[in-house]
């Protein structure tokens, strides 16, 4: 079975400074994907980016990166540069590729607000 | 990317009766999952559909509750059963895409008084 931790259910950070926002998690498949989405108010779920467990460079799109650390078991999401619009609810997800269980695992999420 | 529809948006429905959420994707897929957002929680997996087969609930999901059909490869319906107020949640069509990535409808957002 997988499982998801993010431990900081709330993070404030001052508009255009970076903010990370942790995650852990546990799988005994050798083969796995890790994603970021985020969920601002009206519900929706955005995905932001993607890391496989194979992978030998942390992933980056745009202002987010996804800093891996597979022997520790993290995949922290970095944000740098934050805008006002980041402000959302945020969850690290986790789909194994082997086996028969390949769905999402979702973390419990947190929320980021940006302050002016 | 793989765009989403779901309608309703959102509804308000009394408790007992029941309700139909549509899900269209502009895309063949060969899987579609539709998830349950409790307020102040995360997703959970309700059941995965695939085209021509019975969908696969989660455990503490059966098919009277939430039955669900998928007639084809762009399309699926979820309805929720003899609605209770706890049945009050965001409901969320997914699709996997091409390659890795998982996509996500806009969400039905669904109060039961």
């Amino acid at each position: 079975a997988q499982k998801i931790t993010q431990t900081q259910p709330g993070m404030f950070v001052q508009e255009k400074e970076a903010v990370t926002l942790d995650c852990t998690y546990d799988t005994s498949d050798p083969s796995y994907g890790l994603f970021w989405y985020k969920q601002p108010s009206s519900g929706e779920m955005i995905f932001l980016i993607y890391q496989g467990s194979y992978d030998q460079q942390n992933a980056t799109e745009g202002r987010y990166s996804l800093n891996f650390q597979k022997a520790r078991k993290s995949a922290n999401l970095v944000i740098s540069a934050s805008q006002l619009g980041d402000s959302a609810m945020y969850f690290c997800a986790m789909r194994p590729y082997s086996g028969s269980a390949r769905q999402l695992t979702f973390g419990s999420g947190t929320q980021l607000t940006v302050l002016p | 990317s793989a765009v989403i529809s779901q309608k309703p948006s959102r509804d308000i429905c009394q408790r007992g009766t029941s309700l139909t959420i549509q899900c269209q994707v502009d895309s063949q897929v060969t899987m579609m999952f539709w998830y349950r957002q409790q307020p102040g929680q995360s997703l959970t997996l309700i059941a995965t559909a695939n085209q021509g087969s019975e969908a696969t609930y989660e455990s503490g999901f059966v098919i009277d509750k939430f039955p669900i059909s998928r007639p084809n490869l762009t399309f699926s319906t979820l309805t929720v059963s003899n609605m209770s107020p706890e049945d009050s949640s965001i409901y969320l069509c997914s699709v996997q895409g091409a390659r890795y990535e998982q996509y996500f409808g806009p969400g039905t957002r669904l109060t039961v008084t």
